[in-house]
């Protein structure tokens, strides 16, 4: 029973564009949402997180919004560089410090 | 500067035999987790603590042994009855404490990536 789904297994971005990534739950307990960058053979390294009682966080070139109705976050990345090639995280909390993962989508920036 | 380490990088072992993933942290952090990732999934939750002593099950237990004598380290065992134990072994921590900037961010070490033939 998968609760984080992340639907696209690959993207690919030309370098300067817009990369999306979008991420679906079902658990309504969950009330906090990261998303981790992770390079092979490396453990992955948090990008941004955002509460549930917020819709939009913004860090940089990096932004999430969450639509709690439609249960979906999505992390924007603008504009994309070649060193965001990785694979991307969605992680959702609720109520304890445990993190369910979804399966990850790799991007690849076109250069 | 602090961090986790995971060693070693690579692990080799036959088939039958036990072996011990040794996770260190000396970020001071309460909680400690591992997680295995294997191709085309997500990350899983083997075993988690939140307290020194204490330790719980997490979604794929089954196969595996923990120990958390001392808060900087939390080595996970691969025993002989995990049925698929080849796989990139993650271990994290997190900050626990009131002051934490954010209670559910967890920090990743490296990762040992675990051979079994």
């Amino acid at each position: 029973d998968q609760q984080v789904k992340q639907n696209s297994p690959s993207l690919s971005v030309q370098e300067g564009r817009i990369s999306i990534l979008n991420c679906d739950y079902t658990n309504s307990m969950f009330d906090y949402f990261l998303w981790y960058k992770k390079y092979p053979a490396e453990g992955p390294t948090f990008l941004i997180s955002i509460s549930s009682i917020k819709d939009k966080n913004e860090d940089g070139r990096f932004t999430v919004f969450l639509n709690k109705s439609a249960k979906h976050l999505s992390l924007h990345i603008v504009p994309s560089q070649p060193g965001d090639s990785a694979v991307y995280f969605c992680a959702a909390a609720g109520g304890n410090e445990k993190l369910t993962f979804g399966t990850g989508t790799r991007l690849t920036i076109i250069p | 500067d602090g961090g986790i380490t995971q060693s070693p990088k690579y692990l080799f072992r036959k088939e039958g035999q036990n072996v011990t993933l040794s996770c260190e942290q000396n970020l001071n952090h309460d909680a400690m987790y591992w997680y295995r990732q294997d191709p085309g999934q997500g990350l899983r939750l083997i075993y988690y603590s939140q307290i020194v002593n204490d330790f719980q099950k997490g979604d794929i237990a089954e196969g595996y042994s923990v120990s958390r004598e001392k808060k900087e380290s939390f080595p996970l065992t691969v025993t002989s009855a995990q049925k698929n134990p080849t796989a990139f072994y993650l271990c994290a921590s997190s900050d626990r404490s009131p002051a934490g900037l954010d209670p559910y961010e967890q920090y990743f070490g490296p990762g040992t990536r675990l051979t079994v033939t």
